[in-house]
């Protein structure tokens, strides 16, 4: 059964630092690990990583996965409240139908 | 371009009562997959659509069902409902099945309260 473990679960820093957020599976035949941000509502698309993309770098938002060792940080400087929301990380087995296995989020808290 | 659309929005049931949920996804998009989020066990997938025959489904009893149009709209649907089923109801669309590395995008979401 595919695993996604993230860590750690709530972090609470102040504006202008740097957060990395944790991210390691387990999943038979991977295709791709994706990162989402959700606020309120629907989680919103941050990054896609797969075998032939293993870094990304969006503004202050970037993220790398290392398929060896199974696992992937999201990483974001100089943090902004708007920054605050759940960092959700989702993996995707080949083969099969289009569906995410998540992990339980990392609940970020900017603080101004 | 439109994104994701899910209706209700919100919704509130008693327990034993049936519901029906709707989605319509991306123009072009022609998967759609549909995900449960409680606070217990974070977001589940339940099932995804794609040309109306469902391609894949999760760990759910068969109270929940769903179902996908030739315009690519999909409805799920849960009958008997039981208090646990109180949940933030996603769905997402992506463009084609399974071999390409195509993100899926989702919409608003259907809170449904069982009380």
């Amino acid at each position: 059964e595919d695993k996604v473990v993230q860590s750690p679960l709530s972090l609470v820093v102040h504006e202008g630092d740097t957060v990395t957020l944790n991210c390691s599976y387990e999943v038979t035949n991977f295709r791709s690990l994706l990162w989402y941000k959700q606020e309120k509502k629907a989680p919103t698309f941050l990054f896609m990583l797969t075998s032939s993309g293993i870094e990304k770098k969006s503004g202050r938002l970037s993220s790398i996965l290392d398929k060896k060792e199974l696992f992937s940080i999201l990483n974001i400087t100089a943090t902004q409240t708007g920054d605050s929301a759940v960092y959700l990380c989702a993996v995707e087995a080949s083969g099969s139908a289009r569906q995410l296995t998540f992990g339980s989020g990392t609940q970020l808290t900017v603080l101004p | 371009k439109a994104g994701v659309t899910q209706t209700p929005r919100y919704l509130i049931k008693t327990r034993g009562q049936q519901v029906t949920l709707s989605c319509s996804p991306i123009s072009g998009h022609r998967s759609v997959s549909w995900y449960q989020q409680t606070p217990g066990q974070g977001l589940q997938f339940l099932f995804e659509y794609f040309s109306e025959t469902q391609r894949n489904k999760g760990n759910f009893p068969g109270r929940f069902s769903g179902r996908q149009f030739s315009n690519s709209r999909s409805e799920m649907n849960v009958s008997t409902l039981e208090l646990g089923d109180s949940a933030l109801y996603l769905c997402a669309s992506s463009k084609r099945y399974a071999r390409d590395q195509e993100t899926q995008y989702f919409g608003p979401g259907t809170r449904l309260l069982v009380l």
